[in-house]
């Protein structure tokens, strides 16, 4: 499967730990965004990567999180002293680099679904 | 077919039928337009682009329809099948560098055969 990877695919936490999520984008994708998906709502930017370089943050990502792609390949992204409020489905998308020029399509992947009891 | 003029949450329709989701978008600035389609437990996944410079945009079995003037956008689905019953998202590139998509309300789509 050549697609983006998430894992794991479900977390079950009790509030105040901490939990990491990795997603590993599709392999010649440089770029690698988060978004935070609550029910029935559409999906929340949170934060994108170009290679290693984390270039824009959304003021929804809190200091509680997170995020990083060191070798500009995976990325993991962390939630500290976890709150009831956390409770969303984590999704990562990777895309090439957007030209001007044409959409470079966002890939999804299935996403990581927090549970903070 | 089934059209509704502003956003419902939710579309009911018959196998076969033309489906018309309707999404209303904020900025006037916002360059590219997308709708994804998201089955349960799965992640979004893309169905057409229209850029801010057309107005009409044609895949297969889906047509995009963009209105500048009351920022407002349509997906059109023809011959509707049970495996298009998802929810649908329209989703805004409100900047140049094409980063952070922004989306809206979905549209949950359910197909009776």
């Amino acid at each position: 499967d050549t697609g983006v990877s998430q894992n794991p695919r479900h977390k079950i936490t009790k509030r105040g730990q901490n939990v990491t999520f990795r997603c590993d984008p599709i392999s010649e994708h440089n770029r690698l965004y988060w978004y935070r998906q609550t029910l029935g709502q559409g999906p929340e930017f949170l934060t994108y990567f170009q290679n290693e370089a984390q270039l824009e943050k959304s003021r929804l990502l809190s200091d509680r999180f997170s995020a990083e792609r060191p070798k500009g390949s995976f990325s993991t992204l962390e939630i500290q002293r976890t709150e009831q409020g956390d409770s969303a489905m984590y999704l990562c998308a990777s895309s090439l680099e957007f030209t001007g020029s044409s959409y470079n399509e966002q890939f999804f992947g299935p996403g990581t679904r927090l549970t903070v009891l | 077919g089934e059209s509704v003029g502003l956003h419902l949450p939710t579309l009911s329709v018959q196998e076969g039928d033309n489906s018309i989701i309707n999404c209303a978008y904020s900025n006037s600035a916002s360059d590219y337009f997308i709708w994804y389609k998201q089955e349960s437990g799965k992640g979004p996944q893309f169905i057409i682009d229209i850029r801010s410079n057309m107005d009409k945009r044609q895949g297969q079995r889906v047509t995009v329809l963009l209105n500048k003037t009351v920022k407002h956008l349509s997906l059109q689905i023809a011959a509707t099948q049970p495996g298009d019953s998802a929810v649908y998202f329209c989703a805004e590139i409100p900047n140049q560098a094409g980063t952070a998509l922004i989306f809206g309300k979905g549209t949950t789509l359910s197909v009776s055969s």
